[in-house]
């Protein structure tokens, strides 16, 4: 069964470095998503992407935060500067459709932010 | 704002019960709903969507909607040890899918 890829499973990273993390979406997905979940609270939503451009973001995706798909296939979160408080799971999702049809959504296994 | 909401638990029913879990939504719009499985640690897992009023059963698992009461829930039958998770209710609406913050469930064998 296709599944959503996240790299790396685990990132350590010094406070005020940038991350990247990267997503492989199910290949005929359209609509991809980024979700992070901070140890033992929920799933909160960050950004929705389609056709190349931000649907809808959250307060939380502030201007730390960028998303961009390169090529066919990768689809990438940014942190410029990372803060403790980013610490957390970061789940890339996908559905094959979006906004008024019916789609589950897809997470891959996550990458587990840590910011020292 | 758009709110699931969702009883913490832990919920604990012993093996072979049927484990009841539910939801409860603020968006009248929505028209998706979905419940996931958690395990620590690892991903939300899709264990059923459900679309339109009334009782959709998959194996062990029975999804039940009341769009007018803004309700869904999920009745695990026959639960096992391996059923003990995290159990997390979701709708879609636009460009986003909201979720509650999880029931906990502990199956005792």
């Amino acid at each position: 069964e296709p599944e959503v890829t996240q790299t790396p499973s685990h990132q350590v990273t010094q406070m005020g470095q940038e991350v990247i993390l990267r997503c492989v979406p199910i290949s005929n997905h359209l609509y991809f998503y980024w979700y992070r979940q901070i140890l033992g609270q929920k799933v909160e939503f960050l950004v929705s992407f389609y056709n190349n451009e931000i649907s809808e973001k959250s307060e939380i995706f502030d201007d730390q935060f960028s998303v961009e798909r390169p090529d066919g296939s990768n689809f990438t979160l940014k942190i410029r500067s990372t803060k403790l408080e980013d610490s957390a799971m970061y789940f890339c999702a996908s559905s094959e459709v979006g906004q008024f049809l019916d789609s589950p959504l897809h997470f891959g296994n996550g990458t587990r932010l840590t910011v020292t | 704002q758009k709110e699931v909401e969702q009883n913490s638990g832990p919920l604990s029913v012993p093996e072979g019960a049927i484990a009841s879990l539910n939801c409860t939504y603020s968006d009248r719009v929505s028209q998706s709903f979905f419940w996931y499985r958690q395990y620590s640690g690892k991903s939300p897992e899709l264990i059923m969507s459900i679309y339109s009023n009334g009782d959709k059963e998959d194996g062990r698992f029975t999804a039940q909607l009341n769009k007018a009461s803004q309700y869904v829930s999920l009745l695990i039958r026959d639960s096992q040890p391996s059923d003990s998770a995290t159990y997390l209710c979701a709708f879609h609406n636009f460009n986003k899918f909201y979720f509650g913050s999880g029931t906990k469930l502990n199956v005792k064998p």
